[in-house]
């Protein structure tokens, strides 16, 4: 079954902990890109990456970090300085060169 | 700079009436226009989209029509079921910026039978 996975699907996190999202995909899609959606309200872009190895801030992307190591691969750490991490976040990929993006089914984050 | 405006709702219709979404833009050059739809707990999919002026995407019963003259690119279906109730996104991409996606906030929708 081809298209974007995301793990886990429910994640609960300590406050001041680290934690880390998976996102694979095999549609061989160059461009990835990490969105956060709270509640009632729109996607906000945090990081995106058009090739591996490089990658680019968002409208949010403070508290967050991400790599791109390989193409399939793009996972994001919600760090401990991200002061309000519950929330859906959800993965994307899409060609460069192309108009559409795809997502994953998105991993719900809840900080207790 | 680059938005997507669309209409507040929650919106609320009864199973075969006829829905309407507006969303305008705001965008330097021809971008592509998308409706997105995400049913509850899950990701967003790819409804339709449109990559020039005049262009009508299609999909399930939906349609929207790229206006360049209006900036619009409003969503429509003749006739609402109970299982198109869903939050539906307007969004769209400028190519020559790395393919980055502009999101209108959403629309819920809730279709009573």
């Amino acid at each position: 079954d081809g298209g974007i996975t995301q793990s886990p699907k429910y994640l609960f996190r300590k406050e001041g902990q680290n934690v880390t999202l998976s996102c694979e995909q095999n549609l061989n899609h160059d461009a990835m890109y990490w969105y956060r959606q709270d509640p009632g309200q729109g996607l906000r872009l945090i990081y995106y990456s058009q090739i591996v190895n490089d990658f680019q801030k968002g409208d949010i992307a403070e508290g967050y970090s991400v790599s791109r190591e390989k193409k399939e691969s793009f996972p994001l750490t919600v760090t401990s300085a991200q002061k309000n991490p519950t929330a859906f976040y959800l993965c994307a990929a899409g060609q460069v060169s192309g108009n559409t993006i795809y997502f994953g089914e998105g991993s719900w984050l809840t900080v207790v | 700079g680059n938005s997507v405006t669309q209409m507040e709702g929650p919106v609320t219709l009864s199973e075969e009436a006829f829905l309407t979404i507006n969303c305008t833009y705001t965008a330097t050059g021809y971008p592509s226009l998308f409706w997105y739809v995400q049913y509850p707990g899950e990701g967003l999919q790819l409804l339709l989209k449109a990559t020039k002026a005049d262009d009508k995407g299609s999909n399930k019963g939906f349609e929207a029509t790229y206006r360049k003259e209006t900036t619009s690119f409003h969503l429509e279906k003749g006739s609402v079921q109970v299982s198109d109730s869903a939050v539906y996104f307007c969004a769209l991409s400028r190519g020559n910026t790395g393919n980055q996606f502009y999101f209108g906030t959403g629309t819920s929708l809730t279709v009573i039978p």
